[in-house]
């Protein structure tokens, strides 16, 4: 059973240099989302998608990019990677439930970036 | 600025000790979930509560959502040292939308054998 998977899990960049970061979910799920985690901070959200196809910013979508071309898959793109973007990634998937309400997230197991 | 707070932000204690952690907000949320998060590891569901009031028990732990959906708070009794990680609290729903999750700062807990 993978469930979510993150691809790279360490990766370090140099100043302006770009990137993708890949999330595969084999669980059929229709929600997706891109999380930074950073300490003190818990986990904020960067972008999500409730659908194959869709995207929508979070809370924190400067200097990123999404996009869901398959139901399963979710990638982050960084353009033009900044020193403020070091943090650890996380991607994570869920079903809705009732009234399209978020139901478990399912979580990989991160990504470390570092950008110096 | 933080939607939910998380309080206190780190503790240590003994094993054998109780211990409870509190999420807080401002804003009302129409179901809030309990996270932990071990070393290298993403989040893992603990809970989910979603009536005013609901109060929910796993094993040790205690569940309680305030009665304005606007708290809650985790209560663990005769901590093990299986209970150490980062616990998050997570709202969803009203303001915010239903479909995406709001996270706390995070509480981390060590307990000392």
């Amino acid at each position: 059973n993978a469930g979510v998977t993150q691809t790279p899990k360490f990766r370090v960049l140099k100043t302006g240099q770009s990137m993708t970061l890949l999330c595969a979910q084999d669980m059929n799920h229709e929600y997706m989302y891109w999380y930074r985690q950073d300490p003190g901070m818990g986990l904020r959200l960067i972008h999500y998608s409730v659908g194959e196809g869709t995207t929508a910013k979070g809370e924190v979508p400067d200097g990123y990019n999404v996009s869901r071309l398959k139901k399963q898959n979710f990638l982050l793109g960084l353009e033009s990677a900044a020193p403020s973007q070091t943090s650890v990634y996380f991607c994570a998937s869920s079903i809705p439930g009732q009234g399209k309400k978020i139901t478990e997230a399912f979580f990989g197991q991160g990504t470390r970036l570092t950008v110096v | 600025t933080q939607l939910l707070e998380q309080s206190p932000q780190f503790l240590s204690i003994q094993e054998g000790e109780n211990l409870t952690v509190y999420c807080n907000s401002s804003s009302v949320f129409s179901s809030l979930q309990w996270y932990r998060q071990e070393p290298g590891e993403g989040p893992v569901l603990l809970v989910t509560v979603v009536t005013g009031g609901e109060v929910k028990k796993l094993k040790r732990l205690t569940f309680q959502f305030g009665d304005a959906r606007k708290d809650s708070s985790l209560h663990i009794t005769a901590a093990q040292p299986g209970d150490t990680g980062l616990y998050l609290c997570a709202g969803a729903g009203l303001l915010f939308g239903n479909e995406k999750l709001t996270f706390g700062t995070g509480t981390r807990l060590t307990i000392i054998p």
